[in-house]
């Protein structure tokens, strides 16, 4: 079966550069989360989308930024890169409108600040 | 707010034991959703197990299942015929469902599986 697909794994950035991380959902899930998990942390949720419109936000800094697009592929720019947002960024997709909530989460994009 | 809580930071099984991860969650919902998720090494995370606030009966998936006591607001996670590759940290999830969907998540429990 299809999952979460991100890219890229992995990618290293200076101080004050910008990364573009891209999300493709599972087809026809209509839903896509985006969380950051810092080492020894536990996901914490940053903005989400429903049928590509936002449909929640949590602690995201005003220097992310995220989109769905028409095929519903989903992109987190993050803008003035800092020490700190040095973490994993995992996408997960869901089929909400259908009523289910199950999370299926993508293999994560490894951001390394320097 | 809801709060997701995991009281044990560590566990260790042993193979073909048998252990129970401990969850407790606060909320004002009446409807609302459950999950555990696993994160072995590679830091991938993958649902283990859901159970939905409405079903008096407690989800079981093959040797993962829950004990869910609503009224306690407890939901631990019992894994059976424990085995190697079940070594992975463990993180209780909840979501109220609806346009507010987003997971909070526990810290999590790392289970350790010795021979």
């Amino acid at each position: 079966a299809a999952g979460v697909i991100q890219s890229p794994r992995h990618l290293i950035k200076e101080k004050r550069e910008t990364a573009t991380l891209k999300c493709y959902p599972i087809p026809r899930h209509d839903t896509v989360y985006w969380y950051q998990q810092g080492p020894g942390q536990d996901p914490q949720f940053l903005i989400s989308f429903y049928e590509k419109m936002q449909s929640d936000k949590g602690s995201i800094p005003d220097r992310f930024s995220a989109q769905q697009f028409s095929d519903y592929h989903s992109e987190l720019n993050m803008s003035s890169l800092e020490l700190g947002d040095s973490a994993l960024y995992f996408c997960a997709s869901s089929l909400r409108g259908k009523g289910s909530y199950e999370q299926y989460f993508g293999p994560g994009t490894r951001l390394t600040v320097t | 707010a809801q709060t997701v809580t995991q009281s044990q930071p560590e566990m260790s099984v042993q193979e073909a034991e048998t252990v129970t991860l401990s969850c407790t969650y606060d909320t004002s919902e009446s409807d609302y959703y459950l999950f555990w998720y696993k994160q072995p090494p590679s830091r991938q995370m993958i649902l283990v197990i859901r159970q939905e606030a409405y079903k008096q009966q407690n989800a079981t998936e093959n040797r993962f299942s829950v004990n869910f006591q609503k009224a306690a607001k407890s939901f631990s996670l019992k894994i059976s015929d424990s085995q190697l590759g079940d070594a992975a940290m463990y993180f209780c999830a909840y979501t109220s469902g609806g346009t507010a969907s987003k997971l909070t998540f526990g810290t999590g429990t790392r289970l350790q599986v010795t021979l």
